[in-house]
């Protein structure tokens, strides 16, 4: 089935440490997006790419790091630099690289810090 | 600046009601306005997506309208049921020739009580 998956579910992260979030997709979309989501709050966008070898910083860039080296795949590193990093993490994707077409999210990852 | 505005930011009503969730938007240049719903700890899924030309679409018992002159939105939900508590996220994209941004609400909760 298409479809677009991330892993784990759930993570658990030491202070200090970096931690990966995964995120793949088979639905052959040009544009990927993270966003991270707190309680009561709105999703807001870490990074974006709309191409291969090729992502922007979203809002909220600062202590996450990206690559995306293949169409199918976006991971999300979240570095030590980030201070709060507990959080519901959401990867989208979409074909329409002008944004015109339906997003579609994975079912999440949630990250605590520990 | 984009934003997305909804309102009410939670709501409760009883099981079998109607009710209606606001979106207000100042996103230009407007591409399209989305209806997403978040249930707890898992990804949005689309509700209705609608363009410019679009004022009215209906899925199921979920009705949006969308006003591109005065830039809002609503989502009505008739005789609601227990399986509509949720989170409801309007998205509006913009779209800039090759680039795009995803802008999204902060959300409606809704609690649906028996």
């Amino acid at each position: 089935d298409g479809g677009i998956t991330q892993s784990p579910k759930y993570l658990f992260r030491k202070e200090g440490q970096n931690v990966t979030l995964s995120c793949e997709q088979n639905l052959n979309h040009d544009a990927m997006y993270w966003y991270r989501q707190d309680p009561g709050q709105g999703l807001r966008l870490i990074y974006y790419s709309q191409i291969v070898n090729d992502f922007q910083k979203g809002d909220i860039a600062e202590g996450y790091s990206v690559s995306r080296e293949k169409k199918e795949s976006f991971p999300l590193t979240v570095t030590s630099a980030q201070k709060n990093p507990t959080a519901f993490y959401l990867c989208a994707s979409s074909i329409d690289q002008a944004g015109r077409a339906e997003a579609f999210f994975g079912q999440g990852t949630r990250l605590t810090v520990v | 600046k984009n934003q997305v505005e909804q309102s009410p930011q939670s709501l409760i009503i009883l099981e079998g009601k109607n009710c209606t969730l606001q979106c207000n938007y100042t996103v230009s240049p407007f591409s399209n306005l989305r209806w997403y719903k978040q249930d707890t700890g898992r990804g949005p899924v689309s509700l209705t997506i609608m363009t410019f030309s679009e004022n009215t679409k209906s899925n199921g018992r979920y009705t949006a309208t969308l006003d591109a002159d005065t830039k809002q939105s609503s989502l009505h939900i008739t005789a609601s049921q227990l399986s509509d508590s949720a989170s409801y996220i309007c998205v509006v994209s913009a779209s800039h020739s090759s680039a795009s941004k995803i802008i999204f609400g902060s959300g409606t909760r809704l609690s649906i009580r028996p």
